[in-house]
Parts: C-alpha cells; structure tokens; sequence
C-alpha cells in the first residue's frame, strides 16, 4: 500500500496564477482533509470531505476550492494564488475516529 | 474553539535521557488525542492516538497519557536516542473531523 500520496511535491506559482494540488489514498478511507503548514502558526484544516461528492470548510478555506469526485482522490484547487498562500500543504485520510494517515505535503512558494 | 498548546517550545536532552513533552487543549468535548512525529521537511507520521474513554496508550519506548477533564495529555519517552530527534505534535479531534494542533515541540537528543 502506497497509503497517502501528494502531488506534485514541490511548485513555484507567480500571483494570479493557478494550479490544482492531487491527494490520493489506498486505504479506502472516507474521510479526506488538507491542511496548511505555516511557521508560528502549526496546522490548519483548509477543507475536509466526509465522503465521495462531499465537501466542507475548514478553518481556513478562502482562496481554496476542493472537489472529492472519487473516493480515493481529494483535490486542492488555487483559483488564482497570492503570496499569502505559500506554504507546506498536507493532506491526509482517515476512518473517523480514527487516526489520521498524512501524505508527504506539497511545498508550494508564491512570488 | 479548540486551542491546543505544546510546552516546551523546544527541548535539548543527552542520550539516555527520559523525557516528558506536554500538550494541554481547551475544550475537553474531544473524540480523540494523537501524537505525531515530523522530520524536518518530512510530513507527520503518527506516534500514538488516545480514544477519548482510554487513559494511557503505549508503543515501544513512548508512552502517552490522557486526562481529559483537565485537558491534558503527556508524551513520555523513554531512554531518548539521537533518533528520537525531531518535532513533536500534539493534536485532538473534536466534532466535525477536525484535528486541531498544537505547534509542537521540537526535540534534539544529543549523542
């Protein structure tokens, strides 16, 4: 089992512009989510989903979009990026109320 | 709202050493605790997760312990190993899937 993948692993995006970030899971786990990784300030939950077709907001979801169209795959979309958004993303999958499972993240940098 | 603090910040200990890192949370209406390891520019590996009626979980030299009405919980780590060096983060799951962390505590053992 792979368990959680990201890709890509690392981009460069100049403001305005866009880009989607993939998570993907073996496990078969209903549960998805992304989260943010910023010095000072930890983890923060973007958006989760709690089933294929679902989504829902975190504590952070401006500037975000996600789509969740089969169960194994969880997207993370930047409609137009802003240099407030570079940063480590991370996603990760669980079976609530279970433990979660973390991909390797997706250092993305904004200029 | 969840607030999860970690103390120390950061934590310098000889080899050999035993230890303890400290994670304290707000709201004691949680599913879950869970402690995770991050390596520098790595993502989260989970260590141990706590269901909300357990008080104590156990994995090789770590030891996790859970008091929830006064919302705590330590992480012990026995005879400290170089290894062992790493940040350490505390997280607690609350309604609605959400893990909330705390901003961990980065640990160095010293050879």
């Amino acid at each position: 089992n792979a368990g959680v993948t990201q890709t890509p692993k690392f981009r460069v995006l100049k403001t305005g512009q866009s880009m989607t970030l993939l998570c993907a899971q073996d496990m078969n786990h209903e549960y998805m989510y992304w989260y943010r990784q910023d010095p000072g300030m930890g983890l923060r939950l973007i958006h989760y989903s709690v089933g294929e077709g679902t989504t829902a907001k975190g504590e952070v979801p401006d500037g975000y979009n996600v789509s969740r169209l089969k169960k194994q795959n969880f997207l993370l979309g930047l409609e137009s990026a802003a240099p407030s958004q570079t940063s480590v993303y991370f996603c990760a999958s669980s079976s609530l109320p279970y433990e979660q499972y973390f991909g390797p993240g997706t250092r993305l940098t904004v200029t | 709202k969840q607030e999860v603090t970690q103390i120390p910040a950061a934590l310098s200990v000889p080899e050999g050493e035993n230890l303890v890192l400290n994670c304290s949370f707000t709201d004691s209406a949680i599913y879950n605790l869970q402690w995770f390891r991050q390596d520098p520019g790595k993502g989260l590996t989970s260590l141990l997760l706590i269901q909300s009626s357990q008080r104590e979980q156990t994995s090789g030299r770590l030891n996790a312990s859970l008091d929830k009405s006064s919302g705590r919980s330590t992480l012990y780590i026995a005879a400290s190993q170089p290894g062992d060096s790493a940040t350490y983060l505390c997280a607690v799951q609350t309604s609605g899937s959400r893990l909330t962390f705390g901003e961990g505590t980065q640990l160095t053992v010293n050879p």
